[in-house]
Order: C-alpha cells, then sequence, then structure tokens
C-alpha cells in the first residue's frame, strides 16, 4: 500500500511569488491534514480536510489556503511568499473520522525556500 | 487556543538508560494523546498513543502515563539504544478532534 505522497518534495521562491503543494493521501483516507514544520516552531497545524470539507484552520494568515479534491487529494497554496513561510510543510492522513480517532499518517513534506 | 508545552528540548542519554519526556496540554476536552517519531528526513511516525480513559499504556520498552487532572502525560523509554536518537513530539486532540496540536519537540540523543 502507498504510503502519503507529497510533491514537490524541495523548491525554492523569491517573495512575493506564490506555491501550490500537492498531497496524495493513503487510498481510502477521507482526512487530510497540513502541519508547517520549522526549527523553532515545531509542527504548527494549518488546516484539516474531511470530505472536501474544511473543518478547522490552525493560526495563520489568509495567504494559507488549501482545498480537497473528490478523491481525497489535497492542495495546498501560500501567496505572496515571505521570508517566514520557509519551511517543511507536512500532510498527514488519516484513516477513520479524523486525527483524534487514530494514527496519522505523514508525508515526507515539501521543504520550502523563499529567498 | 489549545497549547501543548513539551520539556525538555534536548535530552542526551547513554545508552542503556532511561529517558523521559513530559507534556503539559491545556484544553481539558483533550481526549487523545499521541507521540511520534521523527527521523532526519522523515515525516513523523506514531509510536504510542493513549486516551483520556486510560492512565497508563506500555509497548516494549515504551510507556505513557496520562494524568488527567494535571493535564500532564509523559513518555518513557527504556534501555535505550543508539537508532532511538531522533525528535519526539506529543500531541494531543483539540476538542472537536479535528486537529492534534503538537509540542515542539524533544531532540533524543543516544551515545553508545
Amino acid at each position: 500500500k502507498a504510503g502519503v505522497t507529497q510533491t514537490p518534495r524541495y523548491l525554492i521562491k523569491t517573495r512575493g511569488q506564490q506555491v501550490t503543494l500537492s498531497c496524495s493521501p493513503i487510498s481510502g483516507h477521507r482526512s487530510v491534514s497540513w502541519y508547517q514544520q520549522t526549527p523553532g516552531q515545531g509542527l504548527q497545524f494549518l488546516f484539516e480536510y474531511f470530505s472536501e470539507t474544511q473543518r478547522n484552520k490552525g493560526n495563520f494568515p489568509g495567504r494559507f489556503s488549501g482545498r480537497q479534491f473528490s478523491n481525497s487529494r489535497s492542495e495546498m497554496n501560500v501567496s505572496t511568499l515571505e521570508l517566514g513561510d520557509s519551511a517543511l510543510y507536512l500532510c498527514a492522513s488519516n484513516a477513520a473520522g479524523g486525527p483524534n480517532t487514530g494514527e496519522l499518517f505523514f508525508g515526507e513534506g515539501s521543504r520550502l525556500t523563499v529567498l | 487556543g489549545e497549547n501543548v508545552e513539551q520539556h525538555p528540548s534536548t535530552l542526551s542519554v547513554q545508552e542503556g538508560d532511561s529517558a523521559v519526556i513530559k507534556c503539559t496540554y491545556s484544553d481539558s476536552a483533550s481526549n487523545y494523546f499521541p507521540w511520534y517519531k521523527q527521523e532526519l528526513g522523515k515525516g513523523p511516525q506514531l509510536i504510542i498513543d493513549i486516551r483520556s480513559n486510560v492512565g497508563e499504556k506500555k509497548d516494549q520498552r515504551i510507556a505513557v502515563t496520562l494524568n488527567k487532572t494535571a493535564k500532564h502525560f509523559s513518555l518513557h523509554i527504556t534501555e535505550t539504544q543508539p537508532e532511538d536518537s531522533a525528535v519526539y513530539f506529543c500531541a494531543a486532540s483539540n476538542q472537536a478532534g479535528t486537529a492534534l496540536i503538537f509540542g515542539k519537540g524533544t531532540t533524543l540523543s543516544v551515545s553508545s
């Protein structure tokens, strides 16, 4: 069974640009969560989707957005990039009803560098 | 909002010693408390979890304890091995169950 796949794995952008990251969850998983990981802040929750609906959003500015498609694949977008957006963006999927019902399976992440 | 504090941020032990990582959470409605291990270049992986109706859970060399009254839970690793070296994260579910709130992580180094 394939794991969670995130693309691209690495990308470099400049300030002011926008970026779209993609996540393919494990087959059959309907809950997808996104996290931002930085050395000083650890794992910070961005948003969670279940059956194409955003059920929760973390404390991030409106420049961060996401969506989920009918096949459970998810994308997140960051517009008007800032230097502080440089981070590892992790996607995780869950087999049951959401993050508190069982294991989150994480992808290896998309490492974004903003110059 | 929900918050999870994790201590220590770094921990160095000798092979064979025990390691303890402690976390406190703020949301009294949290009912699910997993621990994740992240190795270099990989995504976090679940190593053990506990629910609010249980005080302690053990899996071989790893154990987790939960004190709901104090809103405190801990990870215990016994007989540490070099391959236990990694970053460990505790987490607590939010009230709606739609998010896990993570601590900032503990970098565990086990030297042989």
